[in-house]
């Protein structure tokens, strides 16, 4: 398994704002994943995290919104940028290990007044 | 795109009854199958299925996958309240560190 920390795990901003979330591994891995869950949604997938090369946003997700960070193998930041109340969700960010399952982090609750 | 759906969308049951939870998925190129459980904010893994027709077990739960008619199902009988969650069914490739397509998820409640 792999052990993922999660800074902060909530928070409550004002809109307009900007919020920059840490993803913490114990181990070095390859790609990092970010993702959303939106109030009463299934989880969706905002970009892939590489090492060393830009992030990959999924359709209708853009770098300008959602800057993401990869300095080294064990850590990734994602920001939300200019949030607004639509931004207030849980990012998680998770991890790949081998021939196996994706290991969630705890998770960031946000919440946009 | 690929497309997972679940059903129900929500069950509410008594203790000691058995569920059935069902995945459905659309995909142009299919390598997995997993389950997940999610009761805070983090889902925690419960299966991972790639061949038809093999039962994946763990205690309680089960799962099994038909990849002719492209679904899934996740049984837990016995039911207790500490499986009262959200289950997610995703689709992903053979290694973890591919990107996973979730369904809507089904929250599942057992009542005392």
């Amino acid at each position: 398994s792999a052990v993922i920390s999660q800074k902060p795990s909530r928070d409550i901003c004002q809109r307009g704002t900007s919020l920059t979330i840490q993803c913490q591994v114990d181990s070095q891995v390859t790609m990092m994943f970010w993702y959303r869950q939106q109030p009463g949604q299934s989880l969706t997938l905002i970009a892939t995290a590489n090492q060393g090369s830009e992030a990959t946003y999924e359709s209708g997700f853009v770098i300008d919104k959602f800057p993401i960070s990869r300095p080294n193998l064990t850590f990734s930041t994602l920001t939300v940028s200019n949030m607004s109340p639509e931004d207030s969700s849980i990012y998680l960010c998770s991890v790949g290990r081998g021939n196996n399952e994706q290991f969630f982090g705890p998770g960031t609750r946000l919440t946009v007044l | 795109e690929d497309k997972v759906v679940q059903s129900p969308l929500s069950l509410v049951v008594h203790e000691g009854d058995t569920v059935t939870l069902n995945c459905s998925y659309e995909v142009t190129n299919f390598r997995s199958l997993l389950w997940y459980k999610q009761e805070k904010k983090a889902p925690t893994f419960l299966f991972m299925l790639t061949s038809s027709g093999i039962e994946k077990k763990s205690g309680r739960l089960s799962s099994i996958l038909d990849k002719k008619e492209l679904f899934s199902i996740l049984n837990i009988t016995a039911t207790q309240t500490g499986d009262s969650a959200i289950y997610l069914c995703a689709v992903g490739g053979l290694f973890g560190n591919e990107k996973l397509t979730f369904g809507t998820g089904t929250r599942l409640t057992i009542i005392p």
